[in-house]
């Protein structure tokens, strides 16, 4: 079993609607959670970040951590034709610790 | 403000040769480290330099090898390149702790022939 799982899609949803992204994870260890968004030809981009469990708002984009699930999503509200990327969840256990990345889902947002 | 450059952007190389791919990080930004990324495997982490020093270092053979300067800058070297080293590697970097969040570069296309 991989240490995180990502379903790499790819999700196609109409502009406007909410998306849910998901990864899970093996690594009890983990404490520290982000998602990265990746467009083409290019280097991920942070878009989120988190410790330990909980909701973390900002603008559109909500994650949620479930440590005792081992799970974690990233939702995008009014989703745009713009969000259309590669989506990619990384966890690692400490702060000085390396990050684990997801293989990422890919997202088409159709106008 | 100038984010993280790696050069150069594409490359092609023949089996058994070695290559050198460069990084500049962020200004002030002290910790650099290095993925791999396939579409098999997607990004898979190489090592992290922090102030000269390797601090954490991946599963990859000894071929694959690093170093940053004084300055930050950083490089990978890999020798007697094969067939499935052809990949996107990126370099990203950040402030003193990659927990903080990494900026990445564009990335170093490598092709292996």
């Amino acid at each position: 079993q991989k240490e995180v799982e990502q379903d790499p899609g790819p999700l196609s949803v109409p502009e406007g609607a909410i998306v849910s992204l998901n990864c899970t994870y093996s690594n009890s260890a983990f404490q520290y959670f982000m998602w990265y968004r990746q467009y083409s030809r290019k280097g991920p981009e942070l878009l989120m970040y988190t410790y330990s469990s909980g909701n973390k708002e900002d603008g559109r984009f909500t994650a949620q951590v479930d440590k005792s699930s081992k799970y974690i999503s990233l939702f995008i509200r009014d989703s745009q034709p713009s969000d259309s990327a590669t989506y990619l969840c990384a966890m690692s256990e400490n702060r000085d610790d390396k990050i684990i990345f997801g293989k990422g889902t890919r997202l088409h947002i159709l106008p | 403000k100038a984010g993280v450059t790696q050069t150069p952007r594409y490359l092609i190389k023949t089996r058994g040769q070695q290559v050198t791919l460069s990084c500049s990080p962020i200004s002030g930004h002290r910790s650099v480290s290095w993925y791999q990324q396939t579409p098999g495997q997607g990004l898979q982490f190489l090592f992290e330099y922090f102030s000269e020093t390797q601090r954490n270092k991946g599963n990859f053979p000894g071929r694959f090898s690093g170093r940053q300067f004084s300055n930050s800058r950083s490089e990978m070297n890999v020798s007697t390149l094969e067939l499935g080293d052809s990949a996107l590697y990126l370099c990203a970097s950040s402030l003193e702790t990659a927990n903080y969040g990494y900026t990445f570069g564009s990335g170093t296309r490598l092709t292996v022939v």
